[in-house]
């Protein structure tokens, strides 16, 4: 089992609240990021960070935010939850170059009534 | 766009087969990586390959890549119940700005029935 952890594991929430969703690993890993993976299919990076202080946007659009204050701790944030952002979020760091094998939190499942 | 596509996208054995799940990308790659997801949770990290290696082998798994196909295949020989899970490949590449990507294909779903 990776050192990287998830709270909550599950989250419904209403439409129209603030939500944030805890990462933090104890690898001592510089690059951590956040992916999310609806139902069956694929993994859409949504953002990553290098390091503290340094954060960018994935792939895949995303209205979340997230910070980077301390290097063990990458928290995303919903300012208004949308029935739209229901999915899985899993977060993940890696000790090297983000093409290296990545470690991954048990995600936290978001239903937003 | 989508790098990784696995194939099939689902697959049910019996105990004690062999279970062949297939990758194929699109664009160069430094490496390739087979991760785990059993439902509901994480993915673990079960092996990789880089771009200059043809074949690679970790307990029950083997893994081979085929630079020129764009392709590579995830053997589980000796298939378990505890193997049920989805299975992702994920390519691995840096562009010539020094920009690091592993993107991840939408898996197969293996089931072993006892």
């Amino acid at each position: 089992e990776a050192d990287i952890y998830q709270t909550p594991r599950y989250l419904v929430i209403g439409t129209g609240k603030k939500i944030t969703l805890e990462c933090s690993q104890t690898m001592g890993h510089d690059k951590m990021y956040w992916y999310q993976q609806d139902p069956g299919m694929e993994l859409h990076l949504i953002h990553y960070s290098y390091g503290v202080n340094s954060t960018e946007k994935g792939d895949l659009s995303s209205e979340s935010t997230v910070s980077r204050i301390r290097t063990e701790h990458f928290p995303l944030t919903l300012e208004s939850a949308r029935p739209s952002h229901t999915s899985q979020y899993l977060c993940a760091s890696s000790r090297g170059q983000a093409t290296y094998e990545q470690y991954f939190g048990p995600g936290t499942r978001l239903t937003v009534t | 766009s989508q790098q990784g596509e696995e194939d099939p996208q689902a697959l049910s054995i019996q105990e004690g087969e062999n279970a062949t799940m297939n990758c194929s990308y699109k664009t160069s790659i430094n490496n390739l990586q087979w991760y785990r997801q059993n439902s509901g949770r994480g993915l673990v990290h079960l092996i990789l390959i880089r771009s200059n290696e043809r074949e690679k082998h970790s307990g029950r798994l083997r893994v081979t890549l085929d630079t020129s196909k764009k392709s590579s295949s995830l053997l589980i020989t000796a298939s378990r119940a505890a193997d049920t899970a989805s299975y992702f490949c994920a390519t691995g590449t840096i562009t010539q700005g020094g920009s690091e990507k592993l993107v991840f294909g939408k898996g197969t779903k293996l089931t072993v029935n006892p």
